[in-house]
């Protein structure tokens, strides 16, 4: 069974307006990790949040993070056409040597 | 300074043959690891080098896989024979530490079709 399960799938909004996709996970985590990959390219760092936090921002992004309920959200706000991509959380447990545990990811449309 | 960079960036192979699939690590980051995502499905781990070492290779899917770290510079994952199950998204990625806290790094990936 997987560590990551995001919700939903597949989002399609309109530019301007907020997306928000969701990470559920299985066991106890070190830290949570999200990522962006756009059409055909790599997996681009978006932001961490150790267990011990609650809320982090960067610039649009917000992540929250309830290890009670084992699960993060990731928030992007005023979303743009340039946002279209596919979103993955990813978990980093303790004494696994730093290896991530992807979820199946959310595919997010932003239309202009 | 230059990223993770990875060759090639597609690979279109025949079921049975052989195909190496090569990493390059940013300079001095001694961790390196590889992901796969097969088509629809999430990103899973390979295996990780620390240098030339195997640290963890949990994920390694059977023994027609081989990674390779000589050096422990660039590293090499050979399929042989490749299956038609092999197709996917290939990814490399690096980090300066192995611990947890530490942010690792992707290459853009090769993209392996075995037909």
């Amino acid at each position: 069974s997987q560590q990551g399960e995001e919700d939903p799938q597949a989002l399609s909004i309109q530019e301007g307006e907020n997306a928000t996709m969701n990470c559920s996970y299985k066991t106890s985590i070190n830290n949570l990790q999200w990522y962006r990959q756009n059409s055909g390219r790599g997996l681009v760092h978006l932001i961490l949040i150790r267990s011990n936090e609650r809320e982090k921002h960067s610039g649009r992004l917000r992540v929250t993070l309830d290890t009670s309920k084992k699960s993060s959200s990731l928030l992007i706000t005023a979303s743009r056409a340039a946002d279209t991509a596919s979103y993955f959380c990813a978990t980093a447990l303790y004494n696994q040597g730093g290896k991530l545990i992807f979820g199946q990811g959310t595919e997010l449309s932003v239309k202009p | 300074e230059a990223g993770v960079t990875q060759f090639p960036s597609h690979s279109v192979i025949e079921k049975g043959q052989t195909v190496t699939l090569r990493c390059d690590p940013i300079s001095g980051h001694d961790n390196l690891y590889w992901y796969r995502r097969v088509m629809g499905k999430e990103i899973k781990f390979l295996l990780h080098f620390v240098k030339e070492s195997k640290q963890d290779e949990s994920g390694m899917p059977n023994n027609r896989f081989l990674a390779e770290r000589t050096g422990g510079t660039y590293s090499t994952l050979k399929v042989q024979p490749a299956e038609l199950e092999d197709s996917g998204v290939y990814f490399c990625a690096s980090s300066q530490g192995w611990q947890v806290r530490n942010e690792q790094y992707f290459g853009p990936g090769t993209r392996l079709t075995v037909t």
